[in-house]
C-alpha cells in the first residue's frame, strides 16, 4: 500500500540555519504530495503542494520538489526563524472510493532557538 | 484564521454523556473529513463524506456517529466514549477532485473522564 516515511525528530536548529526535513514515499500511480505544518494547539495548515513529477511547491520561504526518480519530497528552507518551530507532516493523496485519502508521515518536530 | 470552523474548542465529558462536535466550511467544498489525533502522532482518518454521503468509514467504533446535514456542515455525535477516546478531533474539507489539498480546522480537544 501507499506510505510516507519522514526523518525522525526533533530537529534542533539555531535561527538563520538551513533546514532540510527528508520525506520519501511509496505509491502506486501518481499521487499529489503535500507538506502540512502544525503549530502548538492548532490544526494542520497546508504549507505547500506538488501535483506531478518535477513540480516545485513553495510558500513562506519553504520549498519542496516532487522527485519521481528518488520518490522523495524533501522540505527545505534557507534561513529558519524561531516562529518556524512546529511539527511538519509530509503527506500524499491516495484516491480510494473516488475520494482522496491523505496518508501522513509520522511528523517531524522542528525547534529553532535564537 | 482558518476557513474550517470547529466547535467547541474544548470538551470534557463523562463516559455516559452524549455530546456532538460541529464543523462548518463555506468554501464550496464537497468532501469533508473527520480525523482523530493523539499527542505526538499524525492524524488518523475516521470518516469521509463526499457530496453529503458517507464514502469512507475507517472501521470506527459505533460510539462515534457522523452526520452531514448539508454540504457546509459536518457533525460527529459522541456517546458512551472511553478514556482512550481522549484526543484532538480535526475536521477537514476539500474539493472532491483528485489530488486537491485538504483544509483543516483547529480541532476540538476532547477529554473523557
Amino acid at each position: 500500500g501507499n506510505s510516507v516515511t519522514q526523518m525522525e525528530g526533533p530537529v534542533t536548529l539555531s535561527e538563520e540555519a538551513f533546514l532540510t526535513i527528508n520525506c520519501t514515499y511509496t505509491a502506486t500511480g501518481y499521487p499529489s504530495l503535500f507538506w502540512y505544518v502544525q503549530y502548538p494547539g492548532e490544526g494542520l495548515q497546508l504549507l505547500l503542494k506538488a501535483t506531478k513529477a518535477d513540480d516545485k511547491g513553495s510558500n513562506k520561504g519553504f520549498e519542496a520538489t516532487y522527485r519521481k526518480e528518488t520518490t522523495s519530497f524533501h522540505l527545505e528552507k534557507g534561513s529558519v526563524q524561531v516562529s518556524d518551530s512546529a511539527v511538519y507532516f509530509c503527506a500524499l493523496s491516495d484516491r480510494a472510493y473516488n475520494t482522496d485519502k491523505l496518508i501522513f508521515g509520522t511528523g517531524t518536530r522542528l525547534q529553532v532557538f535564537p | 484564521d482558518t476557513e474550517v470552523t470547529q466547535t467547541p474548542k474544548h470538551l470534557v465529558m463523562g463516559m455516559t454523556n452524549k455530546k456532538s462536535l460541529k464543523c462548518e466550511q463555506h468554501m464550496g467544498h464537497r468532501a469533508m473529513y473527520w480525523y482523530k489525533q493523539k499527542a505526538k502522532k499524525p492524524p488518523e482518518l475516521m470518516f469521509v463524506y463526499s457530496y453529503e454521503k458517507l464514502s469512507i468509514n475507517e472501521s470506527v467504533p459505533s460510539r462515534f456517529s457522523p452526520e452531514c446535514p448539508n454540504s457546509s456542515l459536518l457533525n460527529l455525535h459522541l456517546h458512551a466514549l472511553q478514556p482512550e477516546d481522549s484526543a484532538l478531533y480535526l475536521c477537514a474539507s476539500s474539493q472532491d477532485r483528485g489530488g486537491q489539498p485538504q483544509h483543516f480546522g483547529d480541532g476540538t480537544r476532547l477529554s473523557i473522564l
